[in-house]
């Protein structure tokens, strides 16, 4: 049984630009959350898919996107990347919604220049 | 403002002593709560969680309590071991009222360091 993967592990990007992150869930998993990480920071959640449709959003703006595919795996996109944007990355799949059953992945460390 | 509050930065325990865990929370509608360990590099992992209906789990060394009328939870680890050290988030969820779909909630951490 294969765990969460993302990819890639860390990105180096300039403001204003786009940047795409990928994660693969584990094995069975349905639902996929995306967490965002500051520094000193608990993870702070982004929003979730079941099943390919968006599920649940937390505070964050519109040009934080994303989409789930057939086989559940995701993507998480920002556009117009700011400073504050500079964090860890976290995905997290499940099987149904419930937020009991998350499996994290390792994270994608993203920073802003 | 903050609705989950870890309000130790870090802890230092010795070897074979116990561990306790503090996290507040201000949003009454929260129904389940969890506990995750990070490593470094490493995404959490989940360790132990307590739904609103009960007031203690446990499961081998970690005992999560939970006073609902203090809005308060702690993690009780016995014997603290070495593999402890590591940052610990409290959780919540308002899954029964809000199906899960506002995610988990997490607190800043506390950073555990067993001494040996």
């Amino acid at each position: 049984e294969t765990g969460v993967t993302q990819s890639p592990t860390h990105l180096i990007k300039t403001r204003g630009q786009q940047v795409t992150l990928r994660c693969s869930s584990q094995s069975g998993h349905n639902t996929v959350s995306w967490y965002q990480q500051a520094l000193g920071q608990g993870p702070q959640f982004i929003f979730q898919y079941y099943r390919e449709e968006e599920n649940g959003r937390g505070n964050f703006p519109p040009r934080f996107s994303g989409l789930q595919f057939p086989n559940y795996s995701s993507e998480l996109n920002v556009n117009a990347l700011e400073l504050d944007d500079s964090a860890l990355y976290l995905c997290a799949s499940s099987l149904g919604r419930e937020v009991y059953g998350y499996t994290f992945g390792s994270g994608t460390r993203l920073t802003v220049v | 403002d903050q609705q989950v509050k870890q309000n130790s930065p870090s802890l230092s325990v010795q070897e074979g002593r116990i561990s306790i865990l503090n996290c507040d929370y201000t949003n009454s509608m929260f129904d389940y709560f969890l506990w995750y360990k990070k490593y470094p590099a490493e995404g959490p992992t989940f360790l132990i969680s307590i739904s609103s209906i009960k007031d203690k789990n446990e499961d081998g060394r970690f005992t999560v309590f939970l006073n609902k009328s203090a809005k308060h939870l702690s993690l009780h680890i016995v014997p603290s071991q070495p593999g402890d050290s590591a940052v610990y988030f409290c959780a919540a969820s308002a899954f029964v009222s809000g199906g899960g779909a506002d995610g988990l909630t997490f607190g800043k951490g506390t950073h555990l360091i067993i001494q040996p």
